[in-house]
């Protein structure tokens, strides 16, 4: 079955960076591009940009652009979603999901990885 | 940036009840490309609806999306326990993909 498998929780002093990581199968890795969405804790769903895996192309949310960056290694069908600079209002549930192609629904999600930013 | 605007904020009902969730737009949203989503304490979103009104794979028949352009919505017909839940609405009509602030069904 398709699942996506996120890497564990994170805890980052401000001004660091995150590295989250995202391990597709059950499904061709290439064909389908992998978006992320944040979380805040008791808040609503916020798109952070996509990674087309097959071309390593990507496009990010005008918010995160210049702090975000995504990459992929198709030889571990692995997607990466780095956020530097962090600040505590970036204490968040960080979600992968699978998107058909490029601005899209997102279908499944990943378990989520809880990325904890405090001094 | 196309602004969704999800009304209620919370619906109080029983099961067997049905449930109409609201879904606004700020501006058109091409093509009807809106999604719904159930989520549920501890898990990741989980699609139920796109292209306003088709029904994700697995999806039970009792939910049902529709709507067009800026107005748009998600029905439950006859609640079970398990659709207690927060159901967030996002479009992908734009390039700038945003979502809802959700709705939560709660029992009544």
């Amino acid at each position: 079955q398709v699942q996506l498998v996120q890497s564990g929780a994170e805890v980052r002093k401000p001004g660091a960076s995150v590295k989250v990581s995202c391990k597709a199968s059950g499904y061709t890795f290439t064909n389908y591009y992998i978006d992320w969405v944040r979380q805040a804790p008791g808040q609503g769903l916020e798109w952070m940009g996509w990674i087309n895996p097959n071309t390593g192309g990507t496009n990010y949310a005008q918010k995160f652009q210049g702090r975000v960056t995504m990459t992929r290694d198709t030889s571990i069908t692995t997607a990466y979603m780095e956020l530097s600079s962090l600040r505590s209002d970036d204490t968040a549930m960080y979600y992968c999901a699978r998107d058909p192609r490029a601005f899209n629904y997102f279908d499944p999600w990943g378990q989520g990885t809880l990325v904890t930013v405090s001094s | 940036e196309i602004v969704l605007t999800q009304s209620p904020a919370t619906l109080s009902l029983s099961p067997g009840e049905r449930a109409t969730l609201s879904c606004g737009a700020s501006q058109s949203v091409s093509n009807s490309y809106l999604a719904w989503y159930q989520q549920k304490p501890g898990l990741p979103p989980r699609l139920l609806i796109y292209d306003a009104s088709s029904r994700a794979t697995g999806i039970p028949d009792r939910f049902s999306g529709s709507g067009s352009v800026t107005d748009f919505a998600l029905t439950i017909n006859r609640l079970e326990p398990e659709d207690f839940a927060v159901y967030y609405c996002q479009q992908y009509g734009s390039s700038s993909l945003t979502f809802g602030g959700g709705t939560k069904v709660e029992i009544k």
